[in-house]
């Protein structure tokens, strides 16, 4: 695609419940990239792909977090018995390579 | 650790009028810094990228300045528009090599309004 793209847009989950984000990075890009905007803050780092290795989680809040690229191009961040404090915007980002360069309009997850 | 901080927080402008957002950082051995545009449901565009040997960056209506020596970044805009409307978000990333130098570390933004 021409952009990266993530799915689904907006997810309202209850407290307790997994869910599972998807990213759809550019073709052919190697980096990809999970940050986590909570309301009124800047982006944090939660993790970082290169091809299909998870080269560092160092970022992710707990061991609920778990993300994936077993093919080296579709990301998926799962959050496992979600919390009130996961409620955020998660943006994936992906790059040719270094740093994020393009990031998808993100997936707003509120949890109640 | 690196901190990113943005002031003001918000700002509101008549169309029209020159205006100056401020990034400071506390790290200065930074790789580059660089200016995002986050519109309200949509992701971050990148507006301008410094690199660390550079001063400013300048395109269209917007100059981007660099002082690394003091932690310091400005975004001016000139001739406000209301489609400038948005957050903007400044983002450092690490200067050391190797380790983990793509992590960008962001301030929590500008949330800029221009009123026709």
């Amino acid at each position: 695609g021409a952009g990266v793209s993530q799915s689904p847009r907006y997810k309202v989950a209850k407290r307790g419940q997994d869910v599972a984000l998807r990213c759809d990075p550019i073709s052919g890009h190697v980096s990809l990239f999970w940050y986590q905007q909570a309301l009124g803050q800047g982006p944090e780092f939660l993790t970082y792909f290169q091809n299909e290795a998870q080269l560092d989680k160092s970022g992710l809040p707990s061991d609920r977090f778990f993300a994936e690229r077993p093919e080296g191009s579709v990301s998926t961040l799962k959050i496992q018995r979600t919390q009130q404090e996961d409620s955020a915007v998660y943006l994936c980002a992906s790059s040719e390579g270094g740093p994020a360069a393009f990031f998808g309009q993100g997936t707003r997850l509120t949890v109640v | 650790k690196q901190e990113v901080t943005q002031i003001p927080a918000a700002l509101s402008v008549p169309e029209g009028e020159n205006l100056v957002l401020n990034c400071s950082f506390t790290d200065s051995a930074i790789y580059n810094l660089q200016w995002f545009r986050q519109d309200p449901g949509k992701g971050l565009t990148s507006l301008l990228l410094i690199q660390s040997s550079q001063r400013e960056q300048t395109s269209g209506r917007l100059n981007a300045s660099l002082d690394k020596s003091s932690g310091r970044s400005t975004l001016y805009i000139a001739a406000s528009q209301p489609g400038d409307s948005a957050t903007y978000l400044c983002a450092v990333r690490p200067g050391y090599s190797g380790g983990s130098n793509y992590k960008l570390t962001f301030g929590k933004g500008t949330l800029l309004t221009v009123n026709p």
